[in-house]
């Protein structure tokens, strides 16, 4: 079962404009991360945060984790064409051997 | 260089004919996982392994198998194939609870 729940489904943006994109999720999580991916690629890691942080930065992206709302959102400011791709959420769970379950994606756009 | 390698990277083969698409791991990884990725469905996890000997199901497990005999190997077997799993197929491996590394994907067609 899929357990983070991305939103908007697809989003189209101009250059320079910042892109936020949600992630909802149903358990208790250890961390989430966000996972980046080009049409076809395989998905490479963007950010981790765990469950005892509430904001973490990476040069153009900004991360924040909401454990009581059950909710982060990955914000990337200034975007350029080259961000065209579509952004996942996974989570790990905080109990047991369970593995990283993704959500279905967020297609972003951002045209020049 | 720390990475994933699948193989092939692109098949098309026929309904019952029984192939393998291998994954392997140079990084020392406990965990891996393959996940199939179809348009709109996003990626949907196949099976994974916690370590060597350990495999689980994961969301869609029908007509696929696999093994870990090893830590760097996990490949995935598909007895008999049918059309309904033509799909871009990942392979992925991580640290306990970390951050995963994917390979290229491979994509296969089942006629």
């Amino acid at each position: 079962s899929q357990q983070g729940e991305e939103d908007p489904q697809a989003l189209s943006i101009q250059e320079g404009e910042n892109a936020t994109m949600n992630c909802s999720y149903k358990t208790s999580i250890n961390n989430l991360q966000w996972y980046r991916q080009n049409s076809g690629r395989g998905l490479v890691h963007l950010i981790l945060i765990r469950s005892n942080e509430r904001e973490k930065h990476s040069g153009r992206l900004r991360v924040t984790l909401d454990t009581s709302k059950k909710s982060s959102s990955l914000l990337i400011t200034a975007s350029r064409a080259a961000d065209t791709a579509s952004y996942f959420c996974a989570t790990v769970r905080n109990s047991g051997n369970t593995p990283l379950v993704f959500g279905k994606g967020t297609r972003l756009s951002v045209i020049a | 260089e720390a990475q994933v390698t699948q193989n092939p990277r692109y098949l098309i083969t026929v309904t019952g004919k029984k192939l393998t698409v291998t994954c392997s791991q140079n990084m020392n990884h406990e965990y891996m996982s393959w996940y199939r990725q179809d348009p709109g469905l996003g990626l949907r996890q196949i099976y994974y392994s916690m370590n060597v000997e350990v495999t689980d199901k994961g969301d869609v497990p029908e007509g696929y198998k696999v093994s870990r005999k090893e830590k760097r190997n996990f490949p995935l077997i598909l007895e008999s194939p049918s059309p309904n799993q033509t799909s871009l197929y990942f392979c992925a491996s991580s640290p306990e609870r970390g951050v995963l590394t994917f390979g290229a994907g491979s994509r296969l067609t089942v006629l």
